[in-house]
């Protein structure tokens, strides 16, 4: 079936610690690959997005990504944390043309250690 | 240039009532989306509008119901409301140029 997977449904980490949230899809052909964050009783803020080309993505607030084909992944990443990273973050797909809707994982809540 | 506003914020109703819940897009996008966040779930899709039409329909039940307004913004109407309609109401809107989804802050619902 089609999915998008977030294995961990919760990370904590130390601030300035580095951060690894994982994203799997489970599609036939690579759709267009998005990470959102959302804070407590917030909408959804895009940090960045994949559609083709260099495999590495950077985004705002320090955050990156990189697809990785063989792996069927979309992996986020920051070097060092700042406690006002503490939020919930998505993993969202959408097929190529499959019109605008976007598939979201289940989402992964980051804590902040001080 | 003016993002994606959602009005009520929050609501309360009662099981078997009606609500309607409105989204202004933003500057230049003719494109809706409806999302519904249950609580400690990711969104899940409810509907999309392009242009006034229904552009696409996730797995909700027809009291689930929009419009599309000639300026782009939208509703989203629920007859019948029952306890599990308890959400995050979400709106996103995009131009059908590029996939550039920008969502407003939500509409949080109590079904009582």
């Amino acid at each position: 079936a089609q999915s998008v997977t977030q294995p961990d449904i919760h990370i904590t980490v130390s601030e300035g610690a580095s951060l690894e949230l994982r994203c799997n899809y489970s599609y036939g052909a690579t759709p267009y690959l998005f990470w959102y964050v959302q804070s407590p009783g917030q909408g959804l803020q895009l940090l960045l997005k994949y559609f083709s080309g260099d495999t590495l993505v950077q985004g705002i607030k320090g955050f990156e990504a990189e697809f990785k084909r063989s792996q069927s992944s979309f992996n986020l990443r920051k070097p060092s944390v700042h406690w006002s990273d503490a939020a919930e973050y998505f993993c969202a797909v959408v097929l190529t043309g499959g019109g605008n809707k976007l598939t979201f994982g289940t989402g992964t809540q980051l804590k902040v250690e001080l | 240039e003016t993002g994606v506003t959602q009005s009520p914020t929050h609501l309360i109703k009662t099981r078997g009532q009606q609500v309607t819940l409105r989204c202004s897009s933003q500057s230049g996008h003719n494109t809706v989306s409806w999302y519904q966040q249950a609580l400690g779930q990711g969104p899940q899709f409810i509907f999309q509008y392009y242009r006034e039409e229904e552009n696409g329909r996730g797995n909700f039940p027809p009291r689930f119901s929009g419009l599309q307004f000639p300026n782009y913004s939208s509703e989203l109407n629920v007859n019948a409301l029952e306890l599990d309609d308890s959400a995050l109401y979400l709106c996103a809107s995009s131009s059908d140029r590029n996939y550039g989804y920008t969502f407003g802050s939500g509409t949080r619902l109590t079904v009582v």
